[in-house]
Formats: structure tokens, sequence, C-alpha cells
């Protein structure tokens, strides 16, 4: 079955630090891919999509995403995190290979500290 | 603006009396799903919707109905809520090549 691995449950960065956060995948063939990010009391917001073509995905938020086939990754990172980046980050597989139906992970949760 | 719009944003309920929560979305998308969310499980499918009349299962739709009678609006019905239903509720749309859309949520209660 189709799974997603998002293996740190929380993290903590300082402001003005770079963040990765981690997602891994199970799935025979290409996904689509994509982050999700829940702020406090509000719904899901899209960050990126990988559907194909170069793995280097860029998103809003000056966040990005890099696909690696080779480990079934999908990490997220951003070069400067800003407080309000401070939020619930989700990865999710597109089951089946589709994008109607996604497969999430737990959830990562980040603290910013100023 | 495009949207998904659920209602109520929170609700809290006794065992057992049925209750409707309303989701609407307004691009028109054929495709429309409802995601339970549970601290440590992520999002998991209850129920989705390839365009009307046509509903179908996801992974954990015991305890749930859904109906699509118009292309615009899917409906998640509890006819006998219990307590393991408490949860955050999701509806979600999407259209040709577009991603997963949705709403700001439903934070249910079952007492």
């Amino acid at each position: 079955a189709q799974s997603v691995t998002q293996p740190d449950i929380h993290i903590t960065v300082s402001e003005g630090a770079s963040l990765e956060l981690r997602c891994n995948y199970s799935y025979g063939a290409t996904p689509y891919l994509f982050w999700y990010v829940q702020s406090p009391g509000q719904g899901l917001q899209l960050l990126l999509k990988y559907f194909s073509g170069d793995t280097l995905v860029q998103g809003i938020k000056g966040f990005e995403a890099e696909f690696k086939r080779s480990q079934s990754s999908f990490n997220l990172r951003k070069p400067s995190v800003h407080w309000s980046d401070a939020a619930e980050y989700f990865c999710a597989v597109g089951a089946s290979g589709g994008y109607n139906k996604l497969i999430f992970g737990a959830g990562t949760r980040l603290a910013v500290h100023p | 603006e495009a949207q998904v719009t659920q209602n109520p944003r929170y609700l809290i309920t006794v065992t057992g009396k049925k209750l409707t929560v309303t989701c609407s979305q307004n691009m028109n998308h054929e495709y429309m799903s409802w995601y339970r969310q549970d601290p440590g499980l992520g999002l998991r499918q209850i129920y989705y919707s390839m365009n009307v009349e046509v509903t179908d299962k996801g992974d954990v739709p015991e305890g749930y109905k859904v109906s699509r009678k118009e292309k615009r609006n899917f409906p998640l019905i509890l006819e006998s809520p219990s307590p393991n239903q408490t949860s955050l509720y999701f509806c979600a749309s999407s259209g040709t090549n577009s991603p997963l859309h949705f709403g700001n949520g439903t934070r249910l209660t079952v007492t």
C-alpha cells in the first residue's frame, strides 16, 4: 500500500535559519507529490506540487522541494525561515498515480524562535 | 475568488443526533472529497465523488454518508454520530490537472 512518512513530528528553528522538512513516500512509479501547509485554525494551503519534469520545484512563500527518485524523497526547503512560517506541514502523494485522492503523511509541526 | 466553503466551522453534538456538514465549491470541479484529520494520523479520505450522482468510499467511510445531487455541493452526513468521530473534517475539490483545494475545516466534537 502507498504511504508517506514524515520522520520529524516537531521541528524548532530560529528565525532566519534554513529549514528542511523530510518526506519519504512509497510508490512504484513516478508519483504526483505535494506539500501543504496548515496554519493554526486554517485549512490546508498548497505550497507546491510535483507532477513531472524538473525535479526541483518552486512554490509559494519562498519554499522549494526536490524530488529524488532514488531516495523516494520529496524534502521541503526554505533558505531563511520567518516567524510566520510556524505551522504544520503535510507531505502527500497522489494515490495510484493520480492526483485527486491524496495519501498524507502525519505532518511536521514547525515552531520558529525569534 | 475560488473557494471551498464548509459549514459550520465548529460543531458540538451528542451521541446519536444526526448532523450534516455542508460543502460547496465555486470552481466547477468534478471531483470532491471529504477527509478527516486526527493527530499523528494526518488526513484520511472518508468519501469521494467523481461527479454528480457518483460517489464512493474512501479509506475510513464507516459511520458516514454523502450525496452529490449538484456539482457544487457535497454534504457529509453522520446519521448517528459517536465520540470516535470527534475530529477535524475537511472538504476538498479538484478539477483537470488541478490539485486538491481544501476548505477551512469543520471541528466536530461528539460527547
